[in-house]
């Protein structure tokens, strides 16, 4: 159990939906990651928080966007699904901003879009 | 963009000393080196960090030549729970501030045989 969890694990939806994704990280962590793994493919980047601003972008869709609250939680919200967005999102937590700091990873949301 | 490769698989058979080479041609002077470990629909999980030579854990070494355009994660006597794929993480050197990126390999899909 790395400490960092996110809700819900599994959800199915339809397309053109919106959905919104929860990760709670570590206790002490402040930055929060995003990433999305579809099938077969590798660990893509999505986004990373720092005690609630935004620190670094990756191949994040303007569909998508995030936000990290005072208490350190984070929603990644997806919005006008596509089949194409069907993937498992991972939420990450570390302690300090830099991205070569360990990143505690949570047990993902498998998203189905139908 | 700082880009990674790696072998996209790799067999071996327990026991054996398993060796997996990361290039980074383009890592920044600050960055370090990271490799995770991922099994089927989990996250990533931590193994080992590094910077420069060689670094130690209980589960991995992590080799690190002077130019630091490469680095190779050795499994010491794999057995078969040690099959799934191995990242190796740097950060972005040719960003900065917002604009750092994570960029994973495609991952090294490891399997270990009887």
């Amino acid at each position: 159990d790395s400490g960092v969890t996110q809700t819900p694990k599994h959800l199915i939806t339809a397309t053109g939906q919106r959905v919104t994704l929860r990760c709670s990280p570590r206790s002490g962590d402040l930055s929060v990651y995003w990433y999305q793994q579809s099938l077969d493919q590798g660990l893509q980047f999505l986004i990373q928080y720092y005690n609630g601003e935004e620190r670094a972008k990756g191949n994040i869709l303007e569909r998508f966007s995030a936000q990290q609250f005072p208490d350190l939680h984070s929603e990644l919200n997806l919005s006008s699904l596509e089949l194409g967005d069907s993937a498992l999102y991972f939420c990450a937590s570390s302690v300090a901003e830099t991205p070569r700091e360990t990143q505690y990873f949570g047990p993902g949301t498998r998203l189905l879009v139908l | 963009l700082a880009k990674t490769t790696q072998p996209i698989s790799m067999d071996s058979y327990e026991g054996q000393e398993v060796n997996i080479t990361c290039s980074h041609n383009n890592i920044a002077t600050n960055d370090y080196i990271t490799w995770y470990q991922q099994f089927p629909s989990q996250g990533p999980r931590f193994i080992i960090q590094g910077y420069k030579t060689k670094v130690t854990n209980e589960v991995a070494s992590l080799f690190i030549p002077a130019d630091r355009k490469s680095s190779t994660l050795s499994l010491p006597r794999v057995s078969l729970s040690d099959t799934a794929v191995y990242y190796c993480l740097v950060g972005d050197g040719t960003n900065a501030g917002n604009n750092r990126k994570l960029i994973w390999g495609l991952g090294t899909s490891l399997a270990v045989n009887p």
